[in-house]
């Protein structure tokens, strides 16, 4: 069973530019999570998307967006990037009905600002 | 006070040894616990699941949560070099409000399991 699936693996952009990243979750997942993981700073939750829905965000700007598609694989979207938003973003899937419980992660985006 | 609190390390034991993890945390609404373990540049891997209170054991790995203490442990029995890695812990409100499915993480700690 394949498990979840972030691309792109890395992404260089400048200053001001805008990145989206991609995640695909477990077959049968219908939660996804978004995370970012910045040196020294631990997992920071970003977003969760269920249902097509965004059920909770957290204490991160408007700039940070996403979105999650009928399949239930999900986009972030991240506008006018900063230098300090250089990290890896980790996504998330976990079976609906299951709340924050066996939340299983991709590989991750390394997302470098320049 | 930070939500959940994790000493980064690092902890170096030689190959063999018992490993104690822990983290203590401030909400006493978490209901789910959990740990994680990641290898350098790589994304977290579940590792154990503990609903409220209580021990559980797989293999090596022996979680403990104690909710009156507001503190949770990881045991590793019979560490391997294998094991050297970045152990998260993580917990959950659970059902409660907006914050459903929301995991709050701990910093992590360093495991250097030596030959």
């Amino acid at each position: 069973e394949a498990g979840v699936t972030q691309s792109p693996t890395h992404l260089i952009k400048t200053r001001g530019q805008q990145a989206t990243l991609r995640c695909s979750p477990i077959s049968g997942h219908t939660s996804v999570y978004w995370y970012q993981q910045a040196l020294g700073l631990g997992l920071q939750f970003l977003l969760w998307y269920d249902e097509g829905e965004e059920r909770n965000r957290g204490n991160f700007p408007p700039r940070f967006s996403g979105r999650q598609f009928p399949n239930y694989s999900s986009e972030l979207n991240v506008n006018a990037l900063e230098l300090e938003d250089s990290a890896l973003y980790l996504c998330a899937s976990s079976l609906w009905g299951r709340p924050g419980t066996e939340a299983f992660f991709g590989q991750g985006t390394r997302l470098t600002v320049v | 006070q930070k939500e959940v609190e994790q000493d980064p390390g690092p902890l170096s034991v030689p190959e063999g040894a018992i490993v104690s993890l822990n983290c203590t945390y401030s909400n006493s609404a978490f209901q789910y616990f959990m740990w994680y373990r990641q290898y350098s540049r790589k994304g977290p891997e579940l590792l154990m699941y503990t609903y409220s209170s209580g021990n559980k054991e797989d293999g090596r790995f022996t979680a403990q949560v104690d909710k009156s203490s507001k503190y949770i442990s990881l045991f590793i029995r019979d560490s391997q070099p294998s094991d050297s890695a970045t152990y998260l812990c993580a917990m959950s409100l659970g059902n409660y409000g907006g914050s459903q499915g929301n995991l709050i993480f701990g910093k992590g700690t360093k495991l250097s399991v030596k030959p």
